[in-house]
């Protein structure tokens, strides 16, 4: 089975461009999640969804982050304007059940996006 | 919340053993552990489940203190390709998240 499909997989863009970053969950989950790597900030949670629904979105910095999720095999994270301090990995990470109650699932994450903004 | 990670760092030679730390200050369901590599998406290790017993892979192991909210991953006769970073994530309400620790980056020399 292929595994969570992340792209592109380096993207380096001027300041103020938009950014759209994209992802394949492996077929059958039903949880995808988007994270944010920097060395300041650790893996960071930006948002989460549930059969394509947005559940929880605390984690976005700002209103320049979008994520959305047409279908259950696809999502996008978009920057709109990108600023230098959007620099980081994005991770895609799906999961066939909640990770929560006690289940025993967990999350498989792809391979990531490097996001350089200059 | 982010859970606390301790050590930040661990260097070890080849078949030694070493302990990993996390902590939380909420009471937890679970706590799952992932290693990174270098460049490298995190990569599942195990999960510890709330009154759940303990579980190994390979020989890493892991254990799961509920009513001290702490976890401790144990790295017994440590190889070459135990180095990386090793993340605790950590949920806490039922609400399908993880919040992650800031790692323990592993290196093992020969």
């Amino acid at each position: 089975d292929a595994g969570v499909i992340q792209s592109p997989r380096h993207e380096v863009t001027e300041m103020g461009q938009e950014v759209t970053l994209r992802c394949k969950p492996i077929s059958g989950h039903d949880y995808l999640f988007w994270y944010r790597q920097t060395m300041m900030r650790g893996l960071e949670l930006l948002i989460y969804f549930n059969n394509n629904v947005p559940i929880d979105d605390s984690g976005m910095p700002e209103d320049r982050f979008s994520a959305k999720m047409p279908n259950a095999s696809f999502s996008t994270l978009k920057i709109q304007p990108s600023e230098p301090r959007d620099s980081a990995v994005y991770f895609c990470a799906s999961s066939p059940r909640g990770t929560g109650l006690q289940t025993q699932e967990t999350q498989y994450f792809g391979p990531g996006t490097r996001l350089l903004v200059l | 919340q982010q859970p606390v990670q301790s050590p930040q760092a661990v260097i070890l030679r080849e078949g030694e053993d070493a302990v990993i730390n996390c902590s939380s200050s909420k009471a937890l369901y679970s706590v799952h552990w992932y290693r990174q590599k270098h460049g490298e998406a995190p990569v599942f290790l195990m999960i510890l489940l709330k009154g759940g017993e303990q579980k190994g892979h390979e020989k890493i192991s892991a254990s799961f203190n509920e009513k001290k909210q702490q976890s401790s991953l144990y790295l017994t006769a440590s190889q070459l390709s135990y180095s990386g970073t090793y993340f605790c994530g950590t949920e806490g309400g039922g609400d399908y998240k993880l919040s992650f620790g800031a790692g323990t980056t592993v290196t093992v020399r020969a």
